[in-house]
């Protein structure tokens, strides 16, 4: 266990419905990430949260919408995804945002795994 | 554009044998390269990280080497055991919000 926990582990959803995924750190981090792995190509960020404030978003389509209510939680809010948005979801944590230069070690969940059909 | 490229992308093995795993990156100005293994159906764990100043770093049977002006990076695995198999990523932070970039990975098998 990394002291990261997601929910749900698995979800089918079609191209009209809205589902959100939850991730909760439970290792006293100030920083979040949501990151998607297709089956084709490498972990790629989508989300980086600072202290609850969305400071990256990596070009990602306006049909993800994160949520950061408190440091411990993040959400990601999917609403009419496509067949391509299957992919396994992570979310991670960190102790900082990494801005000092150094790189923090992240904590990854074990993902959500999300097919839309 | 940082890029990042594992090879092999995947690796099988018979049990005892020492590995080399290798990781390359295009842009040198890096300030950690970071080693993780995932296991299937779960998330990441990270195994080692390399700050920019650090030529290799290690973790029990675990060594990870860091050359910046050659862009590279190996994870030296010794006495390989079947619990070992996963695959393994490497990751080059370059800056900023911690923005890692990743390879695809190799998936390795260590079979008794």
């Amino acid at each position: 266990e990394t002291g990261v926990t997601q929910t749900p582990r698995h979800l089918v959803m079609g191209m009209t419905n809205k589902k959100s995924l939850k991730c909760e750190q439970h290792l006293g981090h100030n920083a979040m990430y949501w990151y998607k792995q297709s089956a084709k190509k490498p972990l790629e960020l989508m989300f980086v949260y600072s202290l609850e404030e969305r400071v990256e978003n990596n070009s990602v389509p306006s049909r993800f919408s994160p949520e950061c209510p408190n440091s411990s939680h993040l959400f990601l809010h999917l609403h009419t995804l496509q067949p391509e948005d299957s992919a396994l979801y992570l979310c991670a944590s960190s102790q900082e945002p990494g801005l000092a230069g150094r790189g923090e070690t992240q904590y990854f969940g074990p993902g959500t795994r999300l097919l839309v059909l | 554009k940082q890029e990042v490229t594992q090879i092999p992308a995947a690796l099988s093995v018979p049990e005892g044998e020492n590995l080399v795993l290798n990781c390359s990156f295009t842009d040198s100005a890096i300030y950690n390269l970071q080693w993780f293994r995932q296991d299937p159906g779960k998330g990441l764990t990270s195994l080692l990280l390399i700050q920019s100043s650090q030529r290799e770093q290690t973790s029990g049977r675990l060594n990870a080497s860091l050359d910046k002006s050659s862009g590279r990076s190996t994870l030296y695995i010794a006495a390989s055991q079947p619990g070992d198999s996963a695959t393994y990523l490497c990751a080059a932070f370059s800056g900023g919000y911690n923005k890692l970039i990743f390879g695809a990975g190799t998936r390795l098998a260590v079979h008794p």
